[in-house]
């Protein structure tokens, strides 16, 4: 069982729309979340980190944790043709950090 | 802060020859780096974890004969692939986490190889 979990998508959103994204975990151990963005041909860049149950809000962006049902979700508001680009959610496990497959966004101008 | 550079960003390379990649933190000390592969469309795999001064730990199923990594100080990581074959042809990217900071990690720009 793949150990993080993604919708691979691809979600289009129109601009100016909420874009939410999914992911689920296997390890009920894990601890700390994290989002990535990744623009094609690009190596992935920390949006967002998340450590306890509940919503983080950053900007734009709001990263929800449920430890209890073991998933993480991610909030884009206000869509921008920018944000288009594949999310990828990663779960630390020690010191390694095992990503899902990600979800391609596309966001509509 | 947290800038980790990759050299080079891509480079071709002739089948059966071997590639070095090197991985820098530029305004931190890396206690330790790790190395991810990427193939198109998918995720990014981890290939291993190297902490400076120690031999690198391999994922299960990666060529540690073949995948030469050396974490010489803690600025500096390298990534040698040798006799490289075009199935090897993948985006290599690093990244590094300092050691009070080991959960956030910091990605280098990725190094496109292209074996011939």
């Amino acid at each position: 069982q793949k150990e993080v979990e993604q919708n691979s998508g691809p979600l289009s959103v129109p601009e100016g729309a909420i874009a939410s994204l999914n992911c689920t975990y296997s390890d009920r151990g894990s601890q700390s979340f994290f989002w990535y963005r990744q623009y094609s041909g690009k190596s992935p860049e920390l949006i967002m980190f998340i450590y306890s149950n509940g919503d983080k809000e950053d900007g734009r962006f709001t990263a929800q944790l449920n430890k209890a049902s073991q998933y993480v979700s991610l909030l884009i508001r206000d869509s921008q043709p920018s944000d288009s680009a594949t999310y990828l959610c990663a779960v630390i496990e020690g010191y390694k950090l095992s990503f899902g497959a990600g979800t391609t966004v596309t966001v509509r101008a | 802060g947290a800038v980790v550079s990759q050299h080079p960003s891509w480079v071709i390379c002739k089948s059966g020859t071997s590639v070095k990649i090197e991985c820098r933190s530029l305004d931190f000390q890396a206690t330790t780096m790790f190395w991810y592969r990427q193939f198109p469309k998918q995720s990014l795999m981890l290939m291993a974890t190297s902490n400076e001064g120690s031999k690198a730990t391999y994922e299960q199923g990666v060529e540690k004969d073949k995948f030469l990594i050396n974490h010489a100080s803690l600025t500096l990581s390298t990534l040698t692939v040798t006799s490289a074959h075009p199935e090897d042809s993948s985006f290599y990217i690093c990244s590094a986490g300092a050691r009070d900071t080991l959960s956030e990690q910091y990605f280098g720009p990725g190094t496109r190889l292209t074996v011939t």
